[in-house]
Protein backbone atom coordinates (compact mmCIF):
# COMPACT_ATOMS: atom_id res chain seq x y z
CA UNK A 1 0.00 0.00 0.00
CA UNK A 2 2.77 2.47 -1.30
CA UNK A 3 1.86 6.18 -0.62
CA UNK A 4 2.65 9.24 -2.91
CA UNK A 5 6.62 8.19 -4.38
CA UNK A 6 9.07 11.47 -5.13
CA UNK A 7 12.03 10.48 -6.23
CA UNK A 8 15.24 11.28 -6.00
CA UNK A 9 15.16 12.53 -2.52
CA UNK A 10 17.96 14.73 -3.00
CA UNK A 11 19.14 16.33 -6.25
CA UNK A 12 22.23 18.44 -6.55
CA UNK A 13 22.57 20.79 -9.72
CA UNK A 14 25.29 22.70 -11.03
CA UNK A 15 23.54 26.60 -12.29
CA UNK A 16 22.46 25.76 -16.27
CA UNK A 17 21.96 22.48 -15.67
CA UNK A 18 18.14 20.57 -16.20
CA UNK A 19 16.40 19.09 -13.00
CA UNK A 20 13.83 16.34 -12.99
CA UNK A 21 11.33 15.33 -10.26
CA UNK A 22 9.07 12.98 -10.67
CA UNK A 23 6.26 12.05 -8.79
CA UNK A 24 4.07 8.74 -8.43
CA UNK A 25 0.53 9.27 -6.89
CA UNK A 26 -1.08 7.12 -4.85
CA UNK A 27 -2.77 3.96 -6.69
CA UNK A 28 -6.47 4.81 -8.05
CA UNK A 29 -5.50 8.67 -7.19
CA UNK A 30 -5.87 11.00 -11.06
CA UNK A 31 -4.87 14.04 -9.54
CA UNK A 32 -1.45 15.52 -8.90
CA UNK A 33 -0.16 18.66 -7.35
CA UNK A 34 3.52 20.09 -7.25
CA UNK A 35 4.25 22.91 -4.23
CA UNK A 36 7.46 24.56 -3.48
CA UNK A 37 9.01 25.20 -0.03
CA UNK A 38 12.04 27.55 0.08
CA UNK A 39 13.69 27.70 3.46
CA UNK A 40 12.36 28.63 6.49
CA UNK A 41 8.86 28.96 4.42
CA UNK A 42 5.43 27.15 4.21
CA UNK A 43 4.51 25.42 0.67
CA UNK A 44 3.45 27.60 -2.23
CA UNK A 45 0.97 25.79 -5.03
CA UNK A 46 2.95 25.48 -8.26
CA UNK A 47 0.83 23.09 -10.79
CA UNK A 48 -2.58 21.07 -10.59
CA UNK A 49 -2.55 18.35 -13.33
CA UNK A 50 -4.60 15.24 -14.21
CA UNK A 51 -3.54 12.39 -16.66
CA UNK A 52 -1.97 14.26 -19.45
CA UNK A 53 -4.41 17.73 -18.78
CA UNK A 54 -2.53 20.87 -16.66
CA UNK A 55 -5.27 21.79 -15.49
CA UNK A 56 -3.87 25.18 -13.30
CA UNK A 57 -0.70 26.28 -13.46
CA UNK A 58 -1.51 29.58 -11.94
CA UNK A 59 1.90 29.12 -9.36
CA UNK A 60 4.52 28.16 -12.00
CA UNK A 61 7.24 30.80 -13.09
CA UNK A 62 6.66 31.90 -16.26
CA UNK A 63 10.15 30.42 -18.01
CA UNK A 64 12.50 27.73 -17.21
CA UNK A 65 9.22 25.16 -15.79
CA UNK A 66 7.20 22.58 -17.20
CA UNK A 67 5.32 20.06 -15.65
CA UNK A 68 3.68 16.71 -17.11
CA UNK A 69 1.79 13.96 -16.26
CA UNK A 70 1.40 11.28 -19.12
CA UNK A 71 -0.85 8.29 -19.32
CA UNK A 72 1.70 5.98 -18.09
CA UNK A 73 4.39 6.70 -15.92
CA UNK A 74 4.90 9.51 -13.08
CA UNK A 75 4.11 13.16 -13.08
CA UNK A 76 7.41 14.75 -13.95
CA UNK A 77 8.56 18.59 -12.71
CA UNK A 78 10.89 19.62 -14.92
CA UNK A 79 13.39 22.72 -14.59
CA UNK A 80 15.60 23.91 -17.29
CA UNK A 81 18.72 25.78 -16.59
CA UNK A 82 18.45 26.10 -13.19
CA UNK A 83 19.97 28.71 -10.79
CA UNK A 84 20.69 28.83 -7.09
CA UNK A 85 16.94 30.75 -6.35
CA UNK A 86 15.56 27.40 -7.59
CA UNK A 87 17.17 25.44 -4.54
CA UNK A 88 13.90 24.17 -2.43
CA UNK A 89 12.17 21.06 -1.48
CA UNK A 90 9.74 20.54 -4.31
CA UNK A 91 6.83 18.23 -2.87
CA UNK A 92 4.05 16.23 -4.88
CA UNK A 93 0.53 15.19 -3.80
CA UNK A 94 -2.21 13.13 -4.69
CA UNK A 95 -5.66 13.07 -4.44
CA UNK A 96 -8.84 11.40 -6.14
CA UNK A 97 -10.80 12.79 -8.60
CA UNK A 98 -12.77 15.45 -6.70
CA UNK A 99 -16.03 15.61 -6.25
CA UNK A 100 -17.84 18.76 -6.26
CA UNK A 101 -16.74 20.96 -3.25
CA UNK A 102 -16.59 18.15 -0.85
CA UNK A 103 -12.77 17.63 0.97
CA UNK A 104 -10.91 15.35 -1.19
CA UNK A 105 -7.61 14.71 1.14
CA UNK A 106 -4.42 15.56 -0.30
CA UNK A 107 -1.42 12.89 0.50
CA UNK A 108 1.91 14.23 0.03
CA UNK A 109 5.19 12.78 -0.68
CA UNK A 110 8.34 13.00 1.15
CA UNK A 111 9.30 15.47 -1.26
CA UNK A 112 12.80 16.31 -3.27
CA UNK A 113 15.45 18.13 -1.78
CA UNK A 114 17.03 20.51 -5.10
CA UNK A 115 20.31 21.93 -4.42
CA UNK A 116 21.94 24.49 -7.29
CA UNK A 117 25.40 24.43 -6.50
CA UNK B 1 -3.20 39.86 0.89
CA UNK B 2 -2.20 36.75 2.83
CA UNK B 3 -4.36 34.50 2.83
CA UNK B 4 -3.18 32.42 5.88
CA UNK B 5 -1.12 34.10 8.76
CA UNK B 6 0.57 32.17 11.62
CA UNK B 7 1.41 34.69 14.13
CA UNK B 8 3.29 33.07 16.12
CA UNK B 9 7.02 31.79 14.17
CA UNK B 10 8.18 29.99 17.45
CA UNK B 11 6.38 28.42 20.53
CA UNK B 12 8.03 26.42 23.49
CA UNK B 13 5.90 24.35 25.52
CA UNK B 14 6.83 22.01 28.53
CA UNK B 15 5.81 18.36 27.93
CA UNK B 16 2.49 17.28 28.88
CA UNK B 17 0.82 20.90 28.69
CA UNK B 18 -1.78 22.16 26.12
CA UNK B 19 -0.77 24.46 23.47
CA UNK B 20 -2.71 26.64 21.09
CA UNK B 21 -1.27 26.98 17.81
CA UNK B 22 -2.58 30.45 16.00
CA UNK B 23 -4.41 30.81 11.87
CA UNK B 24 -6.28 33.53 11.08
CA UNK B 25 -7.53 32.98 7.13
CA UNK B 26 -9.05 35.52 4.34
CA UNK B 27 -11.51 34.36 1.57
CA UNK B 28 -14.59 35.20 0.14
CA UNK B 29 -15.70 31.70 -0.28
CA UNK B 30 -18.51 30.45 1.39
CA UNK B 31 -17.35 27.05 0.95
CA UNK B 32 -13.54 26.13 1.71
CA UNK B 33 -11.89 23.95 4.27
CA UNK B 34 -8.80 24.29 6.72
CA UNK B 35 -6.26 21.93 7.05
CA UNK B 36 -3.35 21.51 9.66
CA UNK B 37 0.04 20.06 8.64
CA UNK B 38 3.07 19.00 10.79
CA UNK B 39 6.03 18.73 9.02
CA UNK B 40 9.03 17.12 11.28
CA UNK B 41 12.73 17.88 11.38
CA UNK B 42 12.90 14.55 8.50
CA UNK B 43 10.72 17.08 6.08
CA UNK B 44 7.74 15.19 5.16
CA UNK B 45 4.22 16.56 5.47
CA UNK B 46 2.02 14.67 7.75
CA UNK B 47 -1.48 15.54 7.32
CA UNK B 48 -3.41 16.25 11.15
CA UNK B 49 -6.99 17.76 10.66
CA UNK B 50 -9.28 19.23 8.96
CA UNK B 51 -13.03 21.79 9.00
CA UNK B 52 -14.91 22.17 6.22
CA UNK B 53 -16.68 25.74 6.42
CA UNK B 54 -20.07 24.13 6.72
CA UNK B 55 -19.13 21.69 9.64
CA UNK B 56 -21.09 22.94 12.75
CA UNK B 57 -19.25 20.89 15.42
CA UNK B 58 -14.86 21.59 15.74
CA UNK B 59 -13.13 19.12 14.30
CA UNK B 60 -11.07 16.76 16.68
CA UNK B 61 -8.67 13.99 15.92
CA UNK B 62 -7.04 12.42 18.65
CA UNK B 63 -5.06 15.14 20.62
CA UNK B 64 -5.28 17.28 17.85
CA UNK B 65 -8.60 19.80 17.84
CA UNK B 66 -9.47 22.56 16.06
CA UNK B 67 -11.11 26.02 17.60
CA UNK B 68 -12.78 26.90 14.65
CA UNK B 69 -14.60 30.61 14.60
CA UNK B 70 -15.91 31.53 11.92
CA UNK B 71 -16.76 34.91 12.00
CA UNK B 72 -13.77 35.77 13.31
CA UNK B 73 -12.11 33.60 10.76
CA UNK B 74 -9.67 31.72 13.05
CA UNK B 75 -8.74 27.99 12.82
CA UNK B 76 -6.78 27.73 15.79
CA UNK B 77 -5.11 23.87 16.27
CA UNK B 78 -5.22 23.03 20.07
CA UNK B 79 -2.64 20.03 20.66
CA UNK B 80 -3.74 18.54 24.04
CA UNK B 81 -0.97 16.87 26.47
CA UNK B 82 2.01 17.75 24.51
CA UNK B 83 4.73 15.16 23.82
CA UNK B 84 8.23 16.17 22.57
CA UNK B 85 7.42 13.77 19.53
CA UNK B 86 5.11 16.61 19.03
CA UNK B 87 8.25 19.15 18.40
CA UNK B 88 8.03 20.32 14.26
CA UNK B 89 7.17 23.03 11.91
CA UNK B 90 3.24 23.48 11.93
CA UNK B 91 1.36 24.66 8.94
CA UNK B 92 -2.03 26.07 8.53
CA UNK B 93 -3.46 25.36 4.92
CA UNK B 94 -6.79 26.36 3.13
CA UNK B 95 -8.50 25.01 0.05
CA UNK B 96 -9.20 27.05 -2.52
CA UNK B 97 -9.91 27.48 -6.12
CA UNK B 98 -12.62 25.03 -8.25
CA UNK B 99 -11.27 24.96 -11.41
CA UNK B 100 -12.81 21.74 -12.33
CA UNK B 101 -12.94 20.77 -8.66
CA UNK B 102 -9.32 21.68 -8.18
CA UNK B 103 -7.87 21.87 -4.16
CA UNK B 104 -5.15 23.67 -4.30
CA UNK B 105 -3.57 24.49 -0.46
CA UNK B 106 -2.58 28.21 0.35
CA UNK B 107 -0.54 27.73 3.38
CA UNK B 108 0.68 29.72 5.87
CA UNK B 109 4.60 30.34 6.95
CA UNK B 110 4.24 28.10 9.96
CA UNK B 111 5.27 28.46 13.94
CA UNK B 112 7.99 26.37 14.60
CA UNK B 113 6.90 24.14 17.91
CA UNK B 114 9.31 23.14 20.90
CA UNK B 115 8.34 21.26 23.56
CA UNK B 116 10.33 20.77 26.32
CA UNK B 117 11.34 18.17 28.76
Amino acid sequence: NAGVMQNPRHLVRRRGQEARLRCSPMKGHSHVYWYRQLPEEGLKFMVYLQKENIIDESGMPKERFSAEFPKEGPSILRIQQVVRGDSAAYFCASSQRPQGVTYNEQFFGPGTRLTVL
Amino acid sequence: AQKITQTQPGMFVQEKEAVTLDCTYDTSDQSYGLFWYKQPSSGEMIFLIYQGSYDEQNATEGRYSLNFQKARKSANLVISASQLGDSAMYFCAMREGRIQGAQKLVFGQGTRLTINP
